[in-house]
């Protein structure tokens, strides 16, 4: 167990549609960060956020966002879904940036 | 642009046969190679860190090593419960992501 929790562990959602998933990083760790992994892709960075300010950006869709709130949990909006979103979505924690990541138990999301 | 190729993308290994994966990277300014051990539907499980060439770690029956262009996942006498994907992931200095590779598919048979 890595610490991190997120939620849902699964979605089944039509496209069209929004979802929020929801991530806890570590206890202490102010870095978070989300990935995304299809079968086709492997594992993508999307967004990282440091003590509550976005940090870097990597393959995100701009019909998804994420944000950091005061407490370090973040979540990612996922909106206007296609088929192809679905995918497992992992968010990840460090300490600082730039340190080690330890990823989370991920959220399987089905788009239908 | 930073490219991460891991070798084999499959290998069947009987219980007790070592065997190597291989992590080849390109990129620039290289602050760390990261290794991961995941299993189906998990999170990624953090093994190794590996900072500079020649830096190696070991852990249980596993030992990484690092070169200016490759890294080595050597697996010493594996048991069927090591079967998983191992990744290997770059990250730059001044870069606060990680690249990863496609990860290499562990099968260890009793």
């Amino acid at each position: 167990d890595s610490g991190v929790t997120q939620t849902p562990k699964h979605l089944i959602t039509a496209t069209g549609q929004r979802v929020t998933l929801r991530c806890s990083p570590r206890s202490g760790d102010l870095s978070v960060y989300w990935y995304q992994q299809s079968l086709d892709q492997g594992l993508q960075f999307l967004i990282q956020y440091y003590n509550g300010e976005e940090r870097a950006k990597g393959n995100i869709l701009e019909r998804f966002s994420a944000q950091q709130f005061p407490d370090l949990h973040s979540e990612l909006n996922l909106s206007s879904l296609e088929l192809g979103d679905s995918a497992l979505y992992f968010c990840a924690s460090s300490k600082q940036y730039q340190e080690t990541q330890y990823f989370g138990p991920g959220t399987r999301l089905l788009v239908l | 642009e930073d490219q991460v190729t891991q070798s084999p993308e499959a290998l069947r290994l009987q219980e007790g046969e070592s065997s190597s994966l291989n992590c080849s990277y390109t990129v620039s300014g290289l602050r760390g190679l990261f290794w991961y051990r995941q299993d189906p539907g998990k999170g990624p499980e953090f093994l190794f860190t590996l900072y500079s060439a020649g830096e190696e770690k070991e852990k249980e029956r596993l030992k990484a090593t690092l070169t200016k262009k490759e890294s080595f996942l050597h697996i010493t006498a594996p048991k069927p419960e090591d079967s998983a994907t191992y990744l290997c992931a770059v990250q730059r200095y001044n870069n606060n992501d990680m690249r990863f590779g496609a990860g290499t598919r562990l099968t260890v048979k009793p």
